[in-house]
């Protein structure tokens, strides 16, 4: 079965560093784009970026570029999403995805379970 | 940046009753559409791609249409568990854009 499960719920405060994960089984997991998601309360789902697992390539969406920072371990087929000083506004869930299609121009076909994160003092 | 926009915001509608929402791109997406469904506290679920291709183990009564800057997923007959949060997203465009979402609700 192909599968993305996220590491868990995170507590933060505004200021602090925080590393969240996504880790991919059932597939040939350095092959396709990996995409992260930010969905915030009672909002649609954004597109902040893809990573490339194979050779760790990144693309960011304009709106995250400077904010956050992906990275891969493609030995442990596990992509991660980080944030090197949170603020209050990066509170919501942010899921990966698997990119199906060719290169960076796909749709998002298998989706992680999502990981909640709250940043409050 | 591609602006979609759903409509209507809101759809109520009786079980065994057709449902369709609407999907306009702001440019062409030729057919780089895809549709997602949502419930609370799930994850989206990919129903629809290359605005009309089902993905797998979605059910016939699914169907996408359209292309370029007009799109429409038709629900033949709702049945109680598609009552969820619809999600039009393009794939066309760089970066990649959702809609605002369709709330379909029980009548």
């Amino acid at each position: 079965e192909v599968q993305l499960v996220q590491s868990g719920v995170e507590l933060r405060k505004p200021g602090e560093s925080l590393k969240i994960s996504c880790k991919g089984s059932g597939y040939r997991f350095n092959l396709y784009w990996i995409v992260w998601v930010r969905q915030m309360p009672g909002k649609g789902p954004e597109w902040m970026g893809v990573i490339y697992p194979g050779d760790s390539d990144t693309r960011y969406s304009p709106s995250f570029q400077g904010q956050v920072t992906f990275s891969a371990d493609k030995s442990i087929s596990t992509v991660y999403l980080q944030w090197a000083s949170l603020r209050a506004s990066d509170s919501a869930l942010y899921y990966c995805a698997r990119l199906q299609g060719v290169s960076i121009r796909g749709y998002m076909d298998v989706w992680g379970n999502g990981t909640a994160v709250a940043v409050s003092s | 940046e591609m602006v979609m926009t759903q409509s209507p915001g809101t759809l109520s509608v009786s079980p065994g009753e057709r449902a369709t929402l609407s999907c306009r791109a702001s440019q062409s997406v030729g057919s780089n559409l895809a549709w997602f469904q949502q419930k609370p506290g799930q994850a989206p679920r990919l129903l629809i791609y290359g605005a009309s291709s089902r993905a797998t183990g979605i059910p016939a009564r699914f169907s996408g249409s359209g292309s370029g800057t007009e799109f429409t997923l038709t629900i033949s007959s709702l049945q109680s568990e598609d009552f969820a949060v619809y999600y039009c997203q393009q794939y066309n465009n760089w970066p990649q854009t959702f809609g605002q979402g369709t709330k379909v609700e029980i009548k």
